[in-house]
C-alpha cells in the first residue's frame, strides 16, 4: 500500500521561530491534508490541498502541494506556545476512495516560551 | 471535530474481554468511517459504513473485530476477546456524502487499553 514519509519525526524550537516540515510519497495523490493533533484530542484539519503547486495560507500556516504530486510542505511562521502537538499529513488518492486517507507518522513539535 | 461524537473516551479492558465504541455522527451525516492510531503512528483506515451497509473493510483485521452502523442509532466498533495489540486510540469521522474531498473530520476518539 502507499507510504507517506514524514520529517523530522520531531522538533524543538524557540518560541517565535518559523518551523518547516514535509511529506514525501512513492505514490501520487489528488489531495493533500495537514492535520494536528493535540495530546488525548482527534486530529484537526488544518489546510486542505487539491491541485498540485497550489499554495494555501491558514493564518500563519502555509502548505504546499508538490508539483509532481508526491510531496507537500507545511510551514508555521512564528511558532507560540499553543502550536505544540504532532502535525500530519494525509494524502487521498481520489478515485471514489476518498475516505481512505494515508497519514504520515506525524512531526511532534514542542516550543519553548 | 465537527461534532462527530465518541464514547466511551477512555476504556480499559482485560485481554479476552469484549470492547465496545460507538461514534455519532454529525446529524444529517450517513457515512461513517473508522480509523485506528497505534501509539507513535499516524491514523490507519479501518472501515467505512452507510446505513445498514458496510461498504469498505478492507481495513479491518479479519477476525474479532467487526463494525455496524444502524438504522437508528450510533455506529459501533466492537472487538472480541482483545489483545494486548489492539492498545490504540480508535478515531470516527464522518460526511455527508460518499467521495469527500479534504472534507473528512474526526472525533476525539475512543482510546482502548488492554491489560
Amino acid at each position: 500500500g502507499q507510504q507517506l514519509n514524514q520529517s523530522p519525526q520531531s522538533m524543538f524550537i524557540q518560541e517565535g521561530e518559523d518551523v518547516s516540515m514535509n511529506c514525501t510519497s512513492s505514490s501520487i495523490f489528488n489531495t493533500w491534508l495537514w492535520y494536528k493533533q493535540d495530546p488525548g484530542e482527534g486530529p484537526v484539519l488544518l489546510i486542505a490541498l487539491y491541485k498540485a503547486g497550489e499554495l494555501t495560507s491558514n493564518g500563519r500556516l502555509t502548505a504546499q502541494f508538490g508539483i509532481t504530486r508526491k510531496d507537500s510542505f507545511l510551514n508555521i511562521s512564528a511558532s507560540i506556545p499553543s502550536d505544540v502537538g504532532i502535525y500530519f499529513c494525509a494524502g487521498q488518492l481520489g478515485g471514489g476512495s476518498n475516505y481512505k486517507l494515508t497519514f504520515g507518522k506525524g512531526t511532534l513539535l514542542t516550543v519553548n516560551p | 471535530n465537527a461534532g462527530v461524537m465518541q464514547n466511551p473516551r477512555h476504556l480499559v479492558r482485560r485481554r479476552g474481554q469484549e470492547a465496545r465504541l460507538r461514534c455519532s455522527p454529525v446529524k444529517g451525516h450517513s457515512h461513517v468511517y473508522w480509523y485506528r492510531q497505534l501509539p507513535e503512528e499516524g491514523l490507519k483506515f479501518m472501515v467505512y459504513l452507510q446505513k445498514e451497509n458496510i461498504i469498505d473493510e478492507s481495513g479491518m483485521p479479519k477476525e474479532r473485530f467487526s463494525a455496524e452502523f444502524p438504522k437508528e442509532g450510533p455506529s459501533i466498533l466492537r472487538i472480541q476477546q482483545v489483545v494486548r495489540g489492539d492498545s490504540a486510540a480508535y478515531f470516527c469521522a464522518s460526511s455527508p456524502i460518499s467521495d469527500t474531498t479534504g472534507e473528512l473530520f474526526f472525533g476525539e476518539g475512543s482510546r482502548l487499553t488492554v491489560l
